[in-house]
């Protein structure tokens, strides 16, 4: 399987931007899927598809992919959202199951 | 609502056998796969495989195949995990989900976890 490659850590002022990216050679033909696993927490669905929200994921959350990065875009970042957040891909070819090794984001 | 709902965490030795369970409720338990990922402490996510509980088709990782079983009972809507000798690098939290998603729109991803069992292995 391919690997998806995230940056360890994002930082981020309450308020502001934050964005996390998830690379690989897969990206650009599968679907990336991301999620949120907060301390002592399961994981949490928190964009499917690319860029799709389930019901209950605040707007503030967004997904996006160009060629073979996809990006997860946390606007108007809040202390709640500290968390890490994880992007995962199906691979067609050999039916894998790929995750990336997370993302810490961290709120100053 | 849609639950995952996951036995207890264990504190095991060395070469001991476990199953843990996940039991399903508020959907139609044999129409969804079932998938297992571990997190060992303080480290990401490890997809170990899925099965389905309508006709218990599997499919392990590489990584896991020969390490553990996924089995089911779809009369009581249940999936199980299970070692049949522990080691301590078996050491970690373990979550069931649900998966959804369609090959031919998106792939595949987990839309609803259980709250995880955390497995102890000491020698």
């Amino acid at each position: 399987s391919d690997v998806l490659t995230q940056p360890p850590s994002v930082s981020v002022a309450p308020g502001k931007t934050a964005r996390i990216t998830c690379g690989g050679n897969n990206v650009g033909r599968n679907s990336v899927h991301w999620y949120q696993q907060k301390p002592g927490q399961a994981p949490l669905m928190a964009i499917y598809n690319d860029s799709d929200r389930p019901s209950g994921i605040p707007e503030r959350l967004s997904g996006s992919k160009s060629g073979n990065t996809a990006t997860l875009t946390i606007s108007r970042v809040e202390a709640g959202d500290e968390a890490d957040y994880y992007c995962q891909v199906w691979e067609s070819d050999n039916d894998h199951y790929v995750f990336g090794a997370g993302t810490k984001v961290i709120v100053l | 609502e849609v639950q995952l709902v996951q036995s207890g965490a264990e504190v095991k030795k060395v070469g001991e056998t476990l199953r843990i369970s996940c039991k399903g409720s508020g959907y139609s338990f044999t129409n969804y796969w079932i998938g297992w990922v571990r997190q060992m402490p303080g480290k990401g996510l490890e997809w170990m495989g899925i099965i389905h509980p309508g006709d218990a088709d599997t499919r392990y990782s590489p990584s896991f195949q020969g390490q553990v079983t996924f089995s089911v009972d779809k009369s009581i809507s249940a999936a199980y995990l299970q070692w049949s000798s522990l080691k301590a690098s078996d050491t970690a939290v373990y979550y069931c989900a649900r998966r959804q998603g369609s090959r031919w729109s998106g792939g595949f991803y987990m839309d609803v976890w259980g709250k995880g069992t955390t497995v102890t292995v000491s020698s």
